[in-house]
This record gives C-alpha cells, structure tokens and sequence, in this order.
C-alpha cells in the first residue's frame, strides 16, 4: 500500500478555515485519496475521497495538487466539533470492499 | 438507517482470561471489518469478512484471536488467552459492495484493558 505522510498535530481557532495537507509521492495512478476523521471515543467516519479533480461535499471540500503527489483537505469554517484526528488514506480501484490501512493521522485542535 | 452496533463497550479482564467480542453491521451490508486500535495509533486490520467467507486475515494473531460471521450477518472476535498487549479498541465496520464508493461504517468500539 502506498504511503501518506500527514502532520502529527494541528490547532486553528472557531470559525476560521482549515487546511490539513497530506503527502502521498509514490501515489499510482489508479490509487484514490480518501479522507476519514475520528472524534474522540468514536469510531473513525468518513469525510470524502477523490482521483484527480477537487471535491467538494457537506463536511469539506478536496484540493487535489496536479502531480497527485499531495491534497489539502480543507474546512472551510471550523467548529468544535471538527476536533477529531484525520486520516489521509490511499485506496485502490473503487470495485471491491478494500480495507483501510490508516497512519498515525493529524489531531486536529480547535480553540473557542 | 442503524449503524453498526459493537458490544460491550467496555471490558477488563485478567492476562490470561478469555474474551468475546460482538459486532451486528449495517443491515444488507456484505463486508465486514474488525479493527484493532492500540492508543496513540490508527486502527489496523485484524480481519475481513465478505458474507460468511474470510478476505483477509493476514494481521490476525491466530494462535490467541479467532473470528466467525456465520449466516453472514453478526459477527464475534474472541481473544484466548489474553494478553497485555491487547488493550485497545476493538473497532467493527461494514460496508455494501453496492455502495458507489465502498464507504466503511465504523461502529462505536469495544474498549478492552488486560491487567
């Protein structure tokens, strides 16, 4: 599995956007960049993935860089809720359940 | 829609002393995962259930954790005999191989301490 390098840790303040970036040089090109988060003693959920175009949903939106070596997940008004760690995963092909193989992940610290 | 429901939530028990864990997925759901979470780290695959048939159980420790989904829907993970080093958070997620993107639903965790 190819691997993604994340921060350990970050802070921003309420209401302010966040970019929680994530490095991923030996992607292949098949490879899709998903993104989960885990709030504290939850179970990790999703957030969104993407190939090659910036994404956008409900929780954030995806910055994909054009080499596909490295992607931004970005909040665009951080609340408290949003502290949790987040995960930057790499996933083959979409067909198949395929597990997950997580990293360290950054926590993420919000601040009223 | 219901989400994947694990229990206990939590357990202490002894090295050495068995343990079972239950998960029941997200209805129609044909994939199910079994997570092990030690503090400080990101969950790591124990094991993968398509319907009733193992995918992948290359990480399970065999000689102490076993796993079984018969009639493919609930799902138990036990651990014997326990060890120290099994604390952690046992996490059990399911996701639809209908599904557009293969999304994984995790449930709530199971919190084991082994003293």
């Amino acid at each position: 599995d190819a691997k993604t390098t994340q921060p350990n840790s970050m802070e921003s303040n309420e209401e302010e956007p966040v970019h929680l970036p994530c490095n991923h040089s030996t992607i292949s090109g098949t490879d899709y960049i998903h993104w989960y988060r885990q709030l504290p003693s939850q179970g990790p959920e999703y957030v969104i993935h993407g190939l090659t175009s910036n994404v956008n949903n409900r929780m954030a939106s995806l910055a994909i860089a054009e080499d596909r070596k490295s992607s931004t997940l970005i909040l665009h008004r951080a609340t408290l809720r949003d502290a949790a760690v987040y995960y930057c995963i790499l996933r083959g092909p979409i067909q198949g359940a395929q597990k997950l193989v997580f990293g360290q992940g950054t926590r993420l610290t919000i601040n009223p | 829609e219901a989400g994947v429901a694990q229990s206990p939530r939590y357990k202490i028990i002894e090295k050495r002393q068995s343990v079972a864990f239950w998960c029941n997925p997200i209805s129609g759901h044909a994939t199910l995962y079994w997570y092990q979470q030690i503090l400080g780290q990101g969950p790591k695959l124990l094991i993968q259930f398509q319907n009733n048939g193992v995918v992948d159980d290359s990480q399970l420790p065999k000689d102490r954790f076993s796993a079984e989904r018969l009639k493919g829907v609930d799902s138990t993970l036990k651990i014997q005999p326990a060890k120290l080093e099994d604390s952690a958070v046992y996490l059990c997620a399911s996701s639809s191989n209908r599904a557009l993107y293969n999304e994984q639903f995790f449930g709530p965790g199971t919190r084991l301490t082994v003293l």
